[in-house]
């Protein structure tokens, strides 16, 4: 298994451009998560998804959007970048959501800067 | 809002020693508590987690105890190797209702382990 993977790794965008981050998972878990993590903070959720066709707004929802076309891919979409916007992203995905006996798996993170 | 905090954000100790790393919360609902390593350039690796309705759990070399008389968690890392060094995180989820499944992180604490 691949566990979790995410594409791309590295990303540079201007102001206003738009791009989609892919996270792809091969463990068949119902949940997927995608989050943000910034210089001296912990990861922030920003949207997640409860199994295919669905999502829902995490902490950090603004100018992100997101899918779950498929349950083993789940796409960020950032319509119009923001410098506020430069950060690590990170998608996870889980079997449950978040019990005792579930456990988030991490895929390695995108590094996006926006200029 | 509901926060976890950690009060070291660094920790420098020599191989071989003993490791622990604190973590505050402040959700008194939080009923699902987990610890996660993150080195360099990777994503966060779940090490251990806990119960709301224990106080202790032991895992290959690490140990988390919870207290929830003041809110206070702990990672115990024993004979702490040079690998051990990274940040770790603690997060914390409520089951039920609509936090379920999400997790809340706290800022981290850098580990690092001198030969």
């Amino acid at each position: 298994n691949a566990g979790v993977t995410q594409t791309p790794k590295f990303r540079v965008l201007k102001t206003g451009q738009s791009m989609t981050l892919l996270c792809a998972q091969d463990m068949n878990h119902e949940y997927m998560y995608w989050y943000r993590q910034d210089p001296g903070m912990g990861l922030r959720l920003i949207h997640y998804s409860v199994g295919e066709g669905t999502t829902a707004k995490g902490e950090v929802p603004d100018g992100y959007n997101v899918s779950r076309l498929k349950k083993q891919n789940f796409l960020l979409g950032l319509e119009s970048a923001a410098p506020s916007q430069t950060s690590v992203y990170f998608c996870a995905s889980s079997t449950l959501a978040g019990g005792a006996t579930d456990t988030q798996y991490f895929g390695p993170g995108t590094r996006l800067t926006v200029l | 809002g509901e926060s976890v905090g950690l009060h070291l954000p660094t920790l420098s100790v020599q191989e071989g020693d003993n490791s622990i790393i604190n973590c505050a919360y402040s959700n008194s609902a939080s009923d699902y508590f987990i610890w996660y390593k993150q080195e360099s350039g990777k994503g966060p690796q779940f090490i251990i987690d806990i119960r709301s309705n224990m106080d202790k759990r032991q895992g290959q070399r690490v140990t988390v105890l919870l207290n929830k008389t003041v809110k206070h968690l702990s990672l115990q890392i024993a004979a702490t190797q040079p690998g051990d060094s990274a940040v770790y995180f603690c997060a914390e989820a409520t089951a039920g209702g609509t936090s379920y499944g999400k997790l809340t992180f706290g800022q981290g604490t850098i580990l690092t382990v001198h030969p």
